[in-house]
């Protein structure tokens, strides 16, 4: 049984870049979240999807930033126009309900790195 | 703004000893709690989590305390292995599903 796969685990923008960061979810899970964690620090919630809809974007930036969960195929987070302060881990997480008792399974991370 | 942190950045412990990692959460309407364990270049694992109606929870070597009067959480590893070091964070559901990570703390596990 796979668990979350993101990818890719690594990609290098240069500045005015567009970042594309896939996120698939563990198998019958329809809840996908997307964190990000700077060096040093916890995660922190950015956007929070179902299939096709998007449900809280309350911790994404709302220039530049945009994220999608299609109906076939992964979710994709996409950061337009990339700076150095994007450099950061971003982590998916999926669930197979929602709530706030239901853990939360966190793929492996995408590194970006901003040159 | 509501906040989970930690109380050590960084613990050293011997191998074969206890290991007891602090976490302090503010809103006191928190219901759900979990330990994460996150190794270099890899993503969080899931641990051990806790409810609000329950006290301490066991796994396997790990327990996990929670003292709701002092908004106090611990987690505690039994017999600490080499393979025990990495960056754990407690995350605090809220009542939501927005977790709220603490800062982590690192545990150095010496030979």
């Amino acid at each position: 049984n796979a668990g979350v796969m993101q990818n890719p685990r690594h990609l290098v923008r240069r500045r005015g870049q567009e970042a594309r960061l896939r996120c698939s979810p563990m198998k019958g899970h329809s809840h996908v979240y997307w964190y990000r964690q700077l060096p040093e620090e916890g995660l922190k919630f950015m956007v929070y999807l179902q299939k096709e809809n998007i449900i809280d974007e309350s911790g994404m930036p709302k220039e530049r930033f945009s994220a999608e969960f299609p109906k076939e195929g992964p979710s994709i987070l996409r950061i337009q126009q990339v700076v150095r302060g994007d450099s950061a881990a971003y982590f998916c997480a999926s669930s197979p309900r929602t709530g706030s008792s239901y853990e939360q399974y966190f793929g492996p991370g995408t590194r970006l790195t901003v040159t | 703004g509501e906040s989970v942190g930690l109380h050590l950045p960084t613990l050293s412990v011997q191998e074969g000893d206890n290991s007891i990692i602090n976490c302090a959460y503010s809103n006191s309407a928190s219901d759900y709690f979990i330990w994460y364990k996150q190794e270099s270049g890899k993503g969080p694992q899931f641990i051990i989590d806790i409810r609000s109606n329950m006290d301490k929870r066991q796994g396997q070597r790990v327990t996990v305390l929670l003292n709701k009067t002092v908004k106090h959480l611990s987690l505690q590893i039994a017999a600490t292995q080499p393979g025990d070091s990495a960056v754990y964070f407690c995350a605090d559901a809220q009542g939501t599903y927005k977790y709220i990570f603490g800062t982590g703390t690192r545990l150095k596990v010496l030979a």
